[in-house]
């Protein structure tokens, strides 16, 4: 079975800092990874995706994820910080079919001026 | 057009009454998610329909109930629910299989049970 984890369930930055989230998944079969972003009584707005090919991808708003099989990983990163980026970060990993979504639990980011 | 649109975007029902939740969606996709969430939380995954066929049921009570007219349209009915289903519901499309390429979410209905 398909699992995620995020490390931290808050993380604060000042503005103009780096942003670092963490996301270790656990899979079956090859993952396929995304990173949503979801603001105050909104949907969630997909950031970034890995499906094959390339594992350095780069999403919207100037974030960037990187899979790394070997640590079963897929930060997020970008290199700084805008107040418009506090929101929460949800990372999710695919099920064995490629048909649904397994979720982490979020981490909120705080952005402080 | 990479929008997937919900309606109402706010609703308020009483326990005893009916409502739909709607959905519609114009990307081509032929899978097509309801999903609960609640403050704070990741969403939950309700119903998935794929190629117009309920293929997931993740054990919701008989108080919800999903259709889908076409592969454009998806349908929650709602009836005599309880204030704790009081939430968000995102409606969600995407391509099954190995055409999967991430999840499209609406903007959500807020749903409020008194």
């Amino acid at each position: 079975a398909q699992s995620v984890t995020q490390l931290g369930s808050h993380v604060s930055v000042s503005e103009g800092a780096l942003v670092l989230l963490r996301c270790n998944y656990s899979s079956s079969v090859p993952p396929y990874l995304f990173w949503y972003v979801q603001y105050p009584n909104q949907g969630l707005q997909l950031l970034l995706k890995y499906t094959t090919g390339a594992t350095l991808v780069k999403g919207i708003n100037g974030f960037e994820a990187e899979f790394k099989k070997s640590e079963t990983s897929f930060h997020l990163t970008k290199p700084s910080a805008h107040m418009s980026d506090a929101a929460e970060y949800f990372c999710a990993v695919t099920n064995s079919g490629y048909s649904t979504l397994t979720f982490g639990k979020g981490t909120m980011l705080l952005v402080s001026p | 057009d990479t929008e997937v649109t919900q309606t109402p975007k706010h609703l308020v029902m009483g326990m005893t009454n009916k409502k739909s939740l709607k959905c519609e969606q114009h990307m081509g996709h032929r899978a097509m998610y309801w999903y609960k969430q609640k403050a704070k939380k990741p969403p939950e995954l309700m119903f998935v329909y794929s190629y117009e066929k309920l293929s997931i049921n993740e054990s919701v009570p008989s108080r919800f109930s999903p259709e889908c007219p076409n592969s454009s349209l998806l349908n929650l009915h709602l009836h005599a629910l309880q204030p704790e289903d009081s939430a968000l519901y995102l409606c969600a499309s995407s391509q099954p299989g190995q055409g999967f390429s991430g999840q499209y979410f609406g903007p959500g209905t807020r749903l409020t049970v008194t």
